[in-house]
């Protein structure tokens, strides 16, 4: 079955701008979370998404949104770009069910970077 | 608050040779620890994970992972290193109660010699 996929792979954008990036998960996964990856933070949680709601949110600015659609696919939004928001962004998908022990799977990302 | 601390943020080693990064873990409840793998340009792949069934976990590529709860460790280990196993590893864990958020280390970059 198809993987988890993110588009656009690379995204070039000015300080001040906003950006959106997709993600659409796996046939039957209802459970998209979000990641930013930087060489000096690392990967850190953004937010979950599950049946259209945000089930669970990291600690990041109000600058930083998304939201999930009835097929389960999912978009991030960032805007008023800020230099610091160049990273990798990366997509998880999963049943969504309760059990940390349920595997996520990841997508390719999405690198963004903000000049 | 659930953390994985990795010990070493680069190893090296010799085509052929023992393979062992290291990863302690902070929690006050039973964790659940996986180890994750990203080869460049890439994203994150499971590797393996513990379940708490087994203190050894055998996971993809020949890699296993031993659970010590007197060490608070989970550390990632492979007899013989091949060139294909350079990638950054991460070692993660998460809460019972927030079972979709993944907790990652600073990860180990893995670096083959040949």
């Amino acid at each position: 079955k198809a993987g988890v996929t993110q588009t656009p792979r690379y995204l070039i954008k000015t300080r001040g701008q906003q950006v959106t990036l997709s993600c659409s998960p796996i046939s039957g996964h209802r459970s998209v979370s979000w990641y930013q990856q930087t060489p000096g933070q690392g990967l850190q949680f953004l937010f979950e998404y599950f049946s259209e709601t945000q089930r669970n949110k990291g600690n990041f600015p109000g600058r930083f949104s998304g939201r999930q659609f009835s097929n389960s696919r999912s978009e991030m939004n960032v805007s008023t770009l800020e230099l610091g928001d160049s990273a990798l962004y990366l997509c998880a998908s999963s049943l969504g069910d309760h059990n940390p022990n349920t595997e996520a799977f990841f997508g390719q990302g999405t690198r963004l970077t903000v000049v | 608050a659930q953390s994985v601390t990795q010990l070493g943020s680069h190893v090296s080693v010799s085509e052929g040779a023992l393979v062992l990064l290291r990863c302690n873990y902070s929690s006050s409840v039973p964790p659940y620890l996986f180890w994750y793998v990203q080869y460049p340009n890439q994203g994150l792949q499971l590797l393996l994970k513990y379940t708490s069934a087994a203190t050894l976990v055998k996971g993809i590529n020949g890699f296993e992972a031993e659970f010590k709860k007197s060490e608070t460790s989970f550390h990632l280990t492979k007899p013989s290193a091949h060139m294909s196993d350079a990638a950054e590893y991460f070692c993660a864990v998460k809460s019972p109660s927030s079972a979709s958020k993944i907790i990652f280390g600073s990860g180990t970059r893995l670096s083959i010699r040949p």
